[in-house]
C-alpha cells in the first residue's frame, strides 16, 4: 500500500522569500513521485515528477524537488515566492505501474505582498 | 490544442436522483481517470480507463459507475445520489497506458440537496 502525507495543510509567506511545502510518503515499490498544482477553478497541473533518475528534480515556474530515500520525504521548493504561486499543492506516489496514483490532502500556499 | 474538457461545469441534484457526467480527453489521449475531490478527503480516485477497458477502480460503492466510448470519451454515472455524493468530480486524460503525466480537466462542481 502507498501513502502521502503533507505535513502543513496552510503554508503562507511573503513574496519574494523563500517556499518549502514538505511532503513525506509511503511505498511498498519504488516510488514515483509528482507535485500537481490547482489553482482556484482550475484543473490539476504538473509541476514536476521523479522517476528514479536524479534525485534533484526541477520543474515549472521555478520549482524543484528533491527525493531522500532515507528520510522517504520528497518536499518541493522555490527560492523566491511570486504572487502568482498561491494556489494548492498536491504531492503524489505512484507505483512503479503508474496504475493508481495516491494523492496527498493539499497544501495551500498563499502569498502576501 | 484543447484540453480536458468536461461537462457541465456545474451540476444541482436531488438526493435519490441519478447524474451523469462527461469528459472529452485531449486528442490522442486514449486513459481517461476519474477522481472525487471532497474538503475533508481530498482527492479519492474513482476508476480509469484505457481503451474502452477499465483497468482500476478505487473504494467507491457500485452506485459510482464509468464507462469509455471508441472516441476516448468517457462517462461516469452516480444512481441513488447521497448528500456525501456533492464534491468536485475531475477527470483527467493521459497520453498512454503509463499515466506519468495527467492532463485535468476543470472538473464538474456536484451539489446533492
Amino acid at each position: 500500500a502507498q501513502s502521502v502525507t503533507q505535513l502543513d495543510s496552510h503554508v503562507s509567506v511573503s513574496e519574494g522569500t523563500p517556499v518549502l511545502l514538505r511532503c513525506n510518503y509511503s511505498s511498498s515499490y519504488s516510488p514515483s513521485l509528482f507535485w500537481y498544482v490547482q489553482h482556484p477553478n482550475k484543473g490539476l497541473q504538473l509541476l514536476l515528477k521523479y522517476t528514479s533518475a536524479a534525485t534533484l528534480v526541477k520543474g515549472i515556474n521555478g520549482f524543484e524537488a528533491e527525493f531522500k530515500k532515507s528520510e522517504t520525504s520528497f518536499h518541493l521548493t522555490k527560492p523566491s515566492a511570486h504572487m502568482s504561486d498561491a494556489a494548492e499543492y498536491f504531492c503524489v506516489v505512484s507505483d512503479s505501474g503508474y496504475s493508481t496514483l495516491t494523492f496527498g490532502k493539499g497544501t495551500m500556499l498563499l502569498v502576501s505582498p | 490544442k484543447a484540453g480536458v474538457t468536461q461537462t457541465p461545469r456545474y451540476l444541482i441534484k436531488t438526493r435519490g436522483q441519478q447524474v451523469t457526467l462527461s469528459c472529452s480527453p485531449i486528442s490522442g489521449h486514449r486513459s481517461v481517470s476519474w477522481y472525487q475531490q471532497t474538503p475533508g478527503q481530498g482527492l479519492q480516485f474513482l476508476f480509469e480507463y484505457f481503451s474502452e477497458t477499465q483497468r482500476n477502480k478505487g473504494n467507491f460503492p457500485g452506485r459510482f459507475s464509468g464507462r469509455q466510448f471508441s472516441n476516448s470519451r468517457s462517462e461516469m454515472n452516480v444512481s441513488t445520489l447521497e448528500l456525501g455524493d456533492s464534491a468536485l468530480y475531475l477527470c483527467a486524460s493521459s497520453r498512454d497506458s503509463t499515466n506519468e503525466k495527467l492532463f485535468f480537466g476543470s472538473g464538474t462542481q456536484l451539489s446533492v440537496l
